[in-house]
């Protein structure tokens, strides 16, 4: 089974821009969760889907959306991009919505503002 | 609000050595605790977990960790560690009360460092 997928890997934005993450979750998993990891913040939690419905929010500004379809297959979008929004974005799948079972994670996105 | 505390941000050990990554969490109510490993230029990977029962709880790979609850502490050893096991590792929790939702609060990670 293929794993948690992200692309693109690597990313390299100016000031102002938008951009947007996308995340495959391993076949057959319905929940998506997104972080962002940086060297002064660690892992912080930013949003998760299950079955295409925000389920649960972090402490993020409105800047930061996302989204899932119907494959389960979700987006991530960071509007009017700020120099604190590097970081390595990290998508984690699982098979329902619950702490019971695993996340898996993705190798991440690393996302630099310049 | 459900926080967690990593206290060494790094530890350096030598091949063979047992080691222990100490994470303490403080919450209202129950918790589930989690510890994940992070190799570099790869995402997380679930080490291991506890949920309820047996407050110890061990991996496939040789390490385990011990809730303990009086001092809302879950910290991971390894008796004896190989270079492969150099990685961050993070400790995690959430709040067992809750929505029961897939969030989870990280430690800011340790460093395990294995020399020769």
């Amino acid at each position: 089974k293929a794993g948690v997928t992200q692309t693109p890997r690597y990313l390299i934005k100016t000031r102002g821009q938008q951009v947007t993450l996308s995340c495959s979750p391993i076949s057959g998993h319905r929940s998506v969760s997104w972080y962002q990891q940086t060297p002064g913040q660690g892992l912080q939690f930013l949003f998760e889907y299950f079955s295409e419905t925000q389920r649960n929010k972090g402490n993020f500004p409105g800047r930061f959306s996302g989204r899932q379809f119907s494959n389960s297959r979700s987006e991530m979008n960071v509007s009017t991009l700020e120099l604190g929004d590097s970081a390595l974005y990290l998508c984690a799948s699982s098979l329902d919505s619950s702490l019971l079972y695993e996340q898996y994670f993705g190798p991440g996105t690393r996302l630099t503002v310049t | 609000a459900q926080s967690v505390t990593q206290l060494d941000s790094q530890v350096p050990v030598f091949e063979e050595a047992p080691v222990e990554l100490r994470c303490n969490y403080s919450s209202s109510v129950s918790v589930y605790l989690f510890w994940y490993v992070q190799y570099p230029n790869q995402g997380l990977q679930l080490l291991l977990k506890y949920l309820s029962g047996s407050t110890l709880v061990e991996s496939i790979n040789g390490f385990e960790a011990e809730f303990n609850k009086s001092q809302t502490s879950f910290h991971l050893r390894k008796p004896s560690v190989h270079i492969s096991d150099t990685a961050e590792y993070f400790c995690a929790v959430s709040d067992r009360a809750g929505s029961g939702y897939s969030t989870l609060t990280f430690g800011k990670g340790t460093m395990l460092l294995v020399s020769p």
